[in-house]
């Protein structure tokens, strides 16, 4: 079975400061998916970031990258001009390949608190 | 549309009443999925169901029934719930990894509260 370790329970970051979130995850598959997902305090689970396994290059969007090391298994979440508006929990998480139906494997989260 | 829709928000119910979760969503996903999520805790997976079949079910208690209607509606029956239930109950969809489209799709969860 896969899993997902986040080993920061809390992070806090100035306003317009970086921030890294980290992650690691294990599995045995070669193919798989890897999201941040952040879920403020409204509730809903909004995908911030993905990355295919298959891509060497690490996925970007906007103010979030990523830095994927598939050998290692790591897979942390840059935060660049960090804004009050990214206070939120932040789970990185595992989707297998293989099928439609495929759960997907959270970490236990990181609080991320920002600082004006 | 990429969105899905959760209803009711908002749901406080004895420990005798039966109720439902409805959970819908208009963008072809044929995954959909139920999870369970305690304050500052991921969410937990519950079932999911694959092209309306139910095909993960992570040994959830008999008091919650899942049911899928239709691709496109995901409903989840509630009876005689324990007060250690209560809990924020998220729904997801997600279509093929084939088709590039890889992630799950969350709506904002019905905060279920058992007394």
């Amino acid at each position: 079975a896969q899993t997902v370790t986040q080993s920061q329970p809390e992070m806090s970051v100035q306003e317009a400061e970086t921030v890294t979130l980290s992650c690691t995850y294990d599995t045995s598959e070669s193919d798989y998916y890897l999201f941040w997902y952040k879920q403020p305090p409204s509730r809903q689970m909004i995908l911030v970031i993905r990355q295919e396994a298959y891509k060497q290059q690490n996925a970007t969007e906007n103010r979030f990258s990523v830095n994927f090391q598939k050998a290692a298994k790591s897979f942390s979440l840059k935060i660049s001009d960090s804004q009050l508006g990214d206070a939120a929990m932040y789970f990185c998480a595992y989707r297998s390949d293989k099928t439609s139906g495929s759960r997907l494997t959270f970490g236990e989260g990181t609080q991320l608190t920002v600082n004006p | 549309d990429t969105e899905v829709t959760q209803t009711p928000k908002h749901l406080v119910m004895g420990m005798t009443n039966k109720k439902s979760l409805k959970c819908e969503q208009h963008m072809g996903h044929r995954a959909m999925y139920w999870y369970k999520q305690k304050a500052k805790k991921p969410p937990e997976l519950m079932f999911v169901y694959s092209y309306e079949k139910l095909s993960i079910n992570e040994s959830v208690p008999s008091r919650f029934s899942p049911e899928c209607p239709n691709s496109s509606l995901l409903n989840l029956h509630l009876h005689a719930l324990q007060p250690e239930d209560s809990a924020l109950y998220l729904c997801a969809s997600s279509q093929d990894p084939g088709t590039g489209v890889t992630e799950a799709f969350f709506g904002q969860g019905t905060r279920l509260t058992v007394v």
